[in-house]
């Protein structure tokens, strides 16, 4: 059973640009999750989208947005990118069935960089 | 809010030895609990959970955790450490509605 993936691996780029990450989930899976962990952050949620819809939300700016497709892969979007943004970006899939449900399952990242 | 701390920026272990992380938790209501493990340049990969029953909990890669309510803790041990268990560990508890906050990682070395 494959993973959950994410592209692009490393991303560069300049301030003031947008950003677009994609992760697909697992097969099955409804839920999309991604979190960001920068240099001295530690991991933080950003959003949950589940059956295209977002749930929740983190404590991040408007200017952090994203959307789900019908075949529940995802794109992350960060508009006027700031250096500030330059960390990790962690997407994860869970489901709602027995037993693995509460669980999250995390793709290998995109290394944002904003110079 | 739901919350976890995790006390200890490193653990050093020698190899052989037996191992603990530690980690505490503060909740409302009942605790869902999970260990992540994060290997260099790479994402999280999920070790164990508690939602219910039994305090002490199995998960991948010989580790177990217990969990102690009195003490609002959740531990992750393992018997015997292997120097490929070298990495940064993280603890999570569950919030609503459906994300996972994070503790801020202990990072675990194990010396041969």
């Amino acid at each position: 059973e494959a993973g959950v993936t994410q592209s692009p691996t490393h991303l560069i780029k300049t301030r003031g640009q947008q950003a677009t990450l994609r992760c697909s989930p697992i097969s099955g899976h409804t839920s999309v999750y991604w979190y960001q962990q920068a240099l001295g952050l530690g991991l933080q949620f950003l959003l949950w989208y589940d059956e295209g819809e977002e749930r929740n939300r983190g404590n991040f700016p408007p200017r952090f947005s994203g959307r789900q497709f019908p075949n529940y892969s995802s794109e992350l979007n960060v508009n006027a990118l700031e250096l500030e943004d330059s960390a990790l970006y962690l997407c994860a899939s869970g489901s709602t069935g027995f037993p693995t449900y509460n669980e999250q399952f995390f793709g290998p990242g995109t290394r944002l960089t904003v110079l | 809010a739901q919350s976890v701390a995790q006390p200890e920026d490193q653990v050093n272990v020698a190899e052989g030895n037996p191992l603990t992380v530690k980690c505490t938790y503060s909740v409302s209501g009942n605790p869902y609990l999970f260990w992540y493990v994060q290997y260099p340049n790479r994402g999280l990969q999920f070790l164990l959970k508690y939602i219910t029953g039994d305090n002490l909990v199995k998960g991948s890669y010989g580790f177990e955790a217990e969990f102690n309510k009195s003490q609002t803790s959740f531990h992750l041990k393992k018997p015997s450490a292997l120097v490929s268990d070298s990495a940064l560990y993280f603890c999570a508890v569950r919030d609503v509605p459906d994300k996972l906050i994070f503790g801020t990682g202990t990072r675990l070395q194990v010396f041969p």
